[in-house]
């Protein structure tokens, strides 16, 4: 297995710019995640689905984000408009069948926003 | 809500030697599953070690072994034979009905 691929790996933008990031999790997984990593803030949580069905998204930052999962093989996670607090990087991981199983993580999209 | 502490934020030691990085949580919850990952200046998240805190024995992974302490919440992972490789960010993370808790991270560095 390819494990999670994530894309694109590097993303630069200027504010009010809209960013997608997108994820393919690991083949018969059926939990993904959304992380975001900073300095300040260490990996935090933004939101993840069971079954392409968001669970909890209690850690997106604000409207500004959204994040969805048409099916079982793809997810993208907005940022519209995009600030440059928003600079950090993103990962996506997913897991199998339990929340409790281990999460496999992608390379992670670095997005700077100027 | 469970919380990660990692007490080191830089460990620096020479190649070969042997290296344990500390980790303890807080949390009411029995059963869980607790984890350390490893981060290089790829920034790619590896997973390490894992360990259900419903065994008692410590998990291994080659030269990688964990000291779990479940009464006093205690998770500290052991590298032996420390290689260049291994200089990376180190980070323990715990996992139960909730979401997946990340400590600060150890900025491990091994010199030649």
């Amino acid at each position: 297995d390819a494990g999670v691929i994530q894309s694109p790996r590097h993303e630069v933008t200027e504010m009010g710019q809209e960013v997608t990031l997108r994820c393919k999790p690991i083949s018969g997984h059926d939990y993904l995640f959304w992380y975001r990593q900073t300095m300040m803030r260490g990996l935090e949580l933004l939101i993840y689905f069971n079954n392409n069905v968001p669970i909890d998204d209690s850690g997106m930052p604000e409207d500004r984000f959204s994040a969805k999962m048409p099916n079982a093989s793809f997810s993208t996670l907005k940022i519209q408009p995009s600030e440059p607090r928003d600079s950090a990087v993103y990962f996506c991981a997913s897991s199998f069948t339990r929340r409790e199983e281990t999460q496999y993580f992608g390379p992670g999209t670095r997005l700077l926003v100027l | 809500a469970q919380t990660v502490t990692q007490s080191q934020p830089e460990m620096s030691v020479q190649e070969a030697e042997t290296v344990t990085l500390s980790c303890t949580y807080d949390t009411s919850e029995n059963n869980y599953y607790l984890f350390w990952y490893k981060q290089p200046p790829s920034r790619q998240m590896i997973l390490v070690i894992r360990q259900e805190a419903y065994k008692q024995q410590n998990a291994t992974e080659n030269r990688f072994s964990v000291n779990f302490q479940k009464a006093a919440k205690s998770f500290s992972l052991k590298i032996s034979d420390s290689q260049l490789g291994d200089t990376a960010m180190y980070f323990c993370a715990f996992q139960g009905a909730q979401k997946l808790v990340f400590g600060q991270g150890t900025r491990l560095t091994i010199n030649p």
